[in-house]
């Protein structure tokens, strides 16, 4: 089956770009997702991209893909408060998304 | 819309009581999934329904645990007997094409 590996924590100031990283190792993933976390509530979805896709911008949020190295990127510019959750990153495989273990994003006044 | 819709929020029980979790997916979307989120296992997939008809449960833990969809707007997830290692966040969520969204989870505390 897939394996998703993310950093557990990632800490950024104010107004700093902070960047999480995802790898995975089934190379059939189709489309790859990133979903936030706020504590008590669903998965909310963030953006996602397709397999045969390099790079995908949304507002804030640009979505790195390397497939070669089955390596995903998520960037968020301009890192607010608000952006302090839970960050996943899901490839989706035969309709199935596989989750990583999160990575624990803290933004820093 | 108001998005994927799941009862109730909070669940406490007993030991050995029957647990019936409820979704409402949102509407048109064809693909339903039952997802369980602890601490120790992460997000782990239990089933998933196309079109209503469960396509896989290999993710289901044991007998214990049964879904079914009788028709496009309603989904439930049993547990009968609960177990205190049951106790999880249970969500559930619907997609159609390339997007899934997510309830806000049940939280089941059995003690």
């Amino acid at each position: 089956g897939e394996d998703v590996e993310q950093s557990l924590f990632l800490s950024v100031r104010e107004g700093d770009s902070s960047v999480i990283n995802c790898t995975y190792t089934d190379s059939s993933s189709t489309y790859l997702y990133w979903y936030k976390q706020e504590p008590g509530a669903g998965l909310q979805l963030l953006t996602y991209i397709f397999s045969n896709m390099d790079m995908k911008q949304d507002q804030r949020l640009t979505v790195l893909l390397n497939k070669k190295d089955k390596h995903l990127s998520l960037r968020i510019a301009d890192t607010q408060t608000g952006d302090s959750a839970i960050y996943f990153c899901a490839p989706c495989s035969a309709r199935q998304l596989t989750f990583g273990s999160g990575t624990q994003l803290t933004v820093l006044p | 819309d108001a998005g994927v819709i799941q009862s109730p929020r909070h669940e406490v029980t007993e030991m050995g009581q029957e647990v019936t979790l409820r979704c409402k997916p949102i509407s048109g979307h064809n693909s339903l999934f039952w997802y369980r989120q602890t601490m120790m296992r992460g997000l782990e997939l239990l089933i998933y329904f196309n079109n209503n008809v469960p396509i896989d449960d290999s993710g289901m833990p044991e007998d214990r645990f049964s879904a079914k969809m009788p028709n496009a707007s309603f989904s439930t997830l049993k547990i009968q007997p609960s177990e205190p290692r049951d106790s999880a966040v249970y969500f559930c969520a619907s997609r159609l094409n390339y997007e899934q969204y997510f309830g806000p989870g049940t939280r089941l505390t059995v003690t």
